[in-house]
Protein backbone atom coordinates (compact mmCIF):
# COMPACT_ATOMS: atom_id res chain seq x y z
CA UNK A 1 0.00 0.00 0.00
CA UNK A 2 1.64 3.20 -0.66
CA UNK A 3 0.49 5.91 1.69
CA UNK A 4 1.98 8.83 -0.15
CA UNK A 5 1.66 9.31 -3.76
CA UNK A 6 3.86 11.73 -5.82
CA UNK A 7 3.35 12.90 -9.60
CA UNK A 8 4.61 13.35 -12.14
CA UNK A 9 7.27 11.20 -12.53
CA UNK A 10 9.27 13.27 -14.64
CA UNK A 11 9.20 17.15 -15.54
CA UNK A 12 10.30 19.28 -18.37
CA UNK A 13 10.68 23.35 -17.75
CA UNK A 14 12.07 25.82 -19.66
CA UNK A 15 14.47 28.22 -17.72
CA UNK A 16 12.51 30.56 -15.49
CA UNK A 17 9.45 28.34 -15.57
CA UNK A 18 7.65 27.20 -12.49
CA UNK A 19 8.08 23.48 -11.39
CA UNK A 20 5.21 21.97 -9.92
CA UNK A 21 5.12 18.53 -8.21
CA UNK A 22 2.42 16.84 -6.37
CA UNK A 23 2.19 14.72 -3.50
CA UNK A 24 -1.02 13.11 -1.98
CA UNK A 25 -1.25 11.23 1.14
CA UNK A 26 -4.04 9.09 2.69
CA UNK A 27 -2.75 8.89 6.45
CA UNK A 28 -4.64 11.33 8.32
CA UNK A 29 -2.18 11.24 11.11
CA UNK A 30 0.71 12.45 9.03
CA UNK A 31 1.97 15.95 10.56
CA UNK A 32 5.26 16.37 8.77
CA UNK A 33 5.57 16.58 5.40
CA UNK A 34 9.39 17.59 4.01
CA UNK A 35 10.64 18.13 0.45
CA UNK A 36 14.14 16.41 -0.39
CA UNK A 37 16.12 17.08 -3.54
CA UNK A 38 18.89 14.70 -5.01
CA UNK A 39 21.43 14.73 -7.17
CA UNK A 40 22.87 11.54 -9.20
CA UNK A 41 25.05 9.45 -7.20
CA UNK A 42 24.35 11.88 -3.85
CA UNK A 43 22.38 11.17 -0.83
CA UNK A 44 19.03 13.38 -0.75
CA UNK A 45 18.88 16.47 0.70
CA UNK A 46 16.07 18.41 2.86
CA UNK A 47 15.25 21.07 0.54
CA UNK A 48 11.74 22.62 2.72
CA UNK A 49 9.43 21.12 5.34
CA UNK A 50 6.04 22.04 6.04
CA UNK A 51 3.71 20.83 9.43
CA UNK A 52 -0.45 21.15 8.80
CA UNK A 53 -1.08 23.88 10.89
CA UNK A 54 0.13 26.35 8.18
CA UNK A 55 -1.13 26.47 4.18
CA UNK A 56 1.98 27.78 3.03
CA UNK A 57 5.59 28.06 3.46
CA UNK A 58 8.12 29.77 1.11
CA UNK A 59 11.78 29.35 1.59
CA UNK A 60 13.34 31.67 -1.32
CA UNK A 61 12.30 30.14 -4.50
CA UNK A 62 10.95 27.13 -3.41
CA UNK A 63 6.93 26.70 -1.84
CA UNK A 64 5.65 24.11 -0.49
CA UNK A 65 1.53 24.48 -0.60
CA UNK A 66 -0.41 22.28 1.91
CA UNK A 67 -3.99 21.47 1.41
CA UNK A 68 -5.44 19.52 4.86
CA UNK A 69 -8.73 18.77 3.50
CA UNK A 70 -8.12 17.30 0.25
CA UNK A 71 -4.84 15.52 1.90
CA UNK A 72 -2.43 16.87 -0.51
CA UNK A 73 0.43 18.98 -0.74
CA UNK A 74 2.86 20.50 -3.36
CA UNK A 75 5.97 21.64 -3.99
CA UNK A 76 6.27 24.89 -6.49
CA UNK A 77 9.99 25.98 -7.95
CA UNK A 78 9.68 29.50 -8.78
CA UNK A 79 12.28 31.08 -11.68
CA UNK A 80 13.63 27.60 -12.26
CA UNK A 81 17.15 27.30 -13.35
CA UNK A 82 19.00 24.47 -15.10
CA UNK A 83 20.87 23.57 -11.22
CA UNK A 84 17.44 22.72 -9.85
CA UNK A 85 17.60 19.29 -12.24
CA UNK A 86 17.24 17.06 -10.05
CA UNK A 87 15.12 14.01 -8.74
CA UNK A 88 12.30 15.83 -6.00
CA UNK A 89 11.03 12.97 -3.07
CA UNK A 90 8.06 14.38 -0.98
CA UNK A 91 7.40 12.62 2.05
CA UNK A 92 5.32 11.99 5.42
CA UNK A 93 5.69 10.92 9.00
CA UNK A 94 4.39 10.76 12.21
CA UNK A 95 6.23 12.31 14.80
CA UNK A 96 4.88 15.13 17.21
CA UNK A 97 4.85 14.14 20.75
CA UNK A 98 5.38 10.25 19.67
CA UNK A 99 8.33 8.05 19.37
CA UNK A 100 7.94 6.76 15.56
CA UNK A 101 9.37 9.11 13.34
CA UNK A 102 9.43 6.89 9.91
CA UNK A 103 9.39 9.00 6.92
CA UNK A 104 7.13 7.68 3.72
CA UNK A 105 8.81 8.24 0.71
CA UNK A 106 6.98 9.18 -2.64
CA UNK A 107 8.42 7.43 -5.53
CA UNK A 108 10.05 10.86 -6.82
CA UNK A 109 10.16 13.03 -9.67
CA UNK A 110 12.75 13.53 -12.18
CA UNK A 111 13.08 17.37 -13.06
CA UNK A 112 14.67 18.50 -16.01
CA UNK A 113 14.92 22.44 -16.38
CA UNK A 114 16.03 23.44 -20.09
CA UNK A 115 18.38 26.62 -20.62
CA UNK B 1 32.70 19.74 9.46
CA UNK B 2 29.47 17.45 10.63
CA UNK B 3 27.93 14.77 8.23
CA UNK B 4 27.08 11.17 7.26
CA UNK B 5 30.00 9.45 6.18
CA UNK B 6 29.10 5.83 4.20
CA UNK B 7 31.83 3.68 2.98
CA UNK B 8 32.86 2.44 0.57
CA UNK B 9 31.05 3.73 -2.08
CA UNK B 10 30.91 0.75 -4.50
CA UNK B 11 30.48 -2.66 -3.22
CA UNK B 12 30.55 -6.06 -4.95
CA UNK B 13 28.82 -9.35 -3.82
CA UNK B 14 29.50 -12.48 -4.73
CA UNK B 15 26.78 -15.06 -4.13
CA UNK B 16 26.40 -16.32 -0.82
CA UNK B 17 28.58 -13.96 0.68
CA UNK B 18 27.27 -11.17 3.33
CA UNK B 19 28.58 -7.60 3.26
CA UNK B 20 28.83 -4.51 5.49
CA UNK B 21 27.97 -1.26 4.68
CA UNK B 22 29.60 1.04 6.62
CA UNK B 23 27.66 4.13 8.57
CA UNK B 24 29.35 7.19 10.64
CA UNK B 25 28.30 10.42 12.04
CA UNK B 26 28.99 13.31 13.50
CA UNK B 27 26.18 15.56 14.29
CA UNK B 28 25.90 13.90 17.74
CA UNK B 29 22.08 12.67 16.46
CA UNK B 30 20.41 10.01 18.76
CA UNK B 31 18.48 8.70 15.52
CA UNK B 32 19.73 6.61 12.77
CA UNK B 33 18.00 4.81 9.41
CA UNK B 34 19.00 2.79 6.69
CA UNK B 35 16.70 3.26 3.33
CA UNK B 36 17.29 0.95 -0.09
CA UNK B 37 16.65 3.21 -2.88
CA UNK B 38 15.72 1.07 -6.21
CA UNK B 39 15.19 3.28 -10.01
CA UNK B 40 11.69 4.56 -9.71
CA UNK B 41 11.15 3.65 -5.90
CA UNK B 42 11.50 6.00 -4.01
CA UNK B 43 13.31 5.20 -0.86
CA UNK B 44 12.44 2.26 1.40
CA UNK B 45 13.33 1.61 5.03
CA UNK B 46 14.70 -1.29 6.26
CA UNK B 47 15.86 -0.61 9.57
CA UNK B 48 15.53 2.27 12.60
CA UNK B 49 17.41 3.26 15.53
CA UNK B 50 16.50 5.56 17.83
CA UNK B 51 19.17 5.06 21.28
CA UNK B 52 22.40 2.93 21.11
CA UNK B 53 21.67 -0.87 21.57
CA UNK B 54 18.14 -0.90 20.26
CA UNK B 55 16.95 -0.45 16.32
CA UNK B 56 13.42 -1.60 15.01
CA UNK B 57 12.25 -3.47 11.60
CA UNK B 58 11.69 -1.04 8.55
CA UNK B 59 8.97 -2.01 5.80
CA UNK B 60 11.36 -3.89 4.30
CA UNK B 61 13.83 -5.92 6.79
CA UNK B 62 13.87 -9.41 5.20
CA UNK B 63 17.73 -9.88 4.82
CA UNK B 64 19.28 -7.31 6.09
CA UNK B 65 20.80 -6.91 9.73
CA UNK B 66 22.01 -4.29 11.75
CA UNK B 67 23.82 -3.08 14.96
CA UNK B 68 23.94 -0.33 17.27
CA UNK B 69 26.69 -0.50 19.56
CA UNK B 70 27.83 3.18 19.44
CA UNK B 71 25.92 6.34 19.05
CA UNK B 72 27.58 7.45 15.86
CA UNK B 73 27.81 3.87 14.01
CA UNK B 74 24.92 1.99 12.23
CA UNK B 75 26.19 -0.79 10.03
CA UNK B 76 24.29 -2.68 7.68
CA UNK B 77 24.91 -6.52 6.90
CA UNK B 78 23.18 -7.68 3.46
CA UNK B 79 23.10 -11.42 4.14
CA UNK B 80 22.89 -14.28 0.98
CA UNK B 81 19.39 -14.37 2.66
CA UNK B 82 18.83 -11.16 0.43
CA UNK B 83 18.00 -12.64 -3.03
CA UNK B 84 17.83 -8.82 -4.64
CA UNK B 85 20.47 -7.13 -3.18
CA UNK B 86 21.36 -4.85 -5.76
CA UNK B 87 20.20 -1.15 -4.91
CA UNK B 88 21.78 2.14 -3.67
CA UNK B 89 21.89 2.05 0.02
CA UNK B 90 21.54 5.65 2.14
CA UNK B 91 22.34 5.92 5.57
CA UNK B 92 20.26 8.74 7.49
CA UNK B 93 20.55 10.43 11.00
CA UNK B 94 18.26 12.46 13.32
CA UNK B 95 18.07 14.30 16.53
CA UNK B 96 15.71 12.34 18.45
CA UNK B 97 11.90 14.06 18.56
CA UNK B 98 12.68 16.07 15.12
CA UNK B 99 11.60 14.13 12.20
CA UNK B 100 14.16 15.86 9.72
CA UNK B 101 16.43 13.24 8.66
CA UNK B 102 19.84 14.15 6.98
CA UNK B 103 21.54 11.47 4.56
CA UNK B 104 25.00 10.43 3.59
CA UNK B 105 25.85 9.71 0.01
CA UNK B 106 25.06 5.99 -0.32
CA UNK B 107 26.67 3.13 -1.15
CA UNK B 108 25.81 1.13 -4.74
CA UNK B 109 25.86 -2.46 -3.90
CA UNK B 110 26.35 -4.85 -7.33
CA UNK B 111 26.17 -8.23 -7.37
CA UNK B 112 29.23 -10.50 -9.16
Amino acid sequence: QQQVKQSPQSLIVQKGGISIINCAYENTAFDYFPWYQQFPGKGPALLIAIRPDVSEKKEGRFTISFNKSAKQFSLHIMDSQPGDSATYFCAASIGSGGSNYKLTFGKGTLLTVNP
Amino acid sequence: DGGITQSPKYLFRKEGQNVTLSCEQNLNHDAMYWYRQDPGQGLRLIYYSQIVNDFQKGDIAEGYSVSREKKESFPLTVTSAQKNPTAFYLCASSIRGVTAQHFGDGTRLSIL
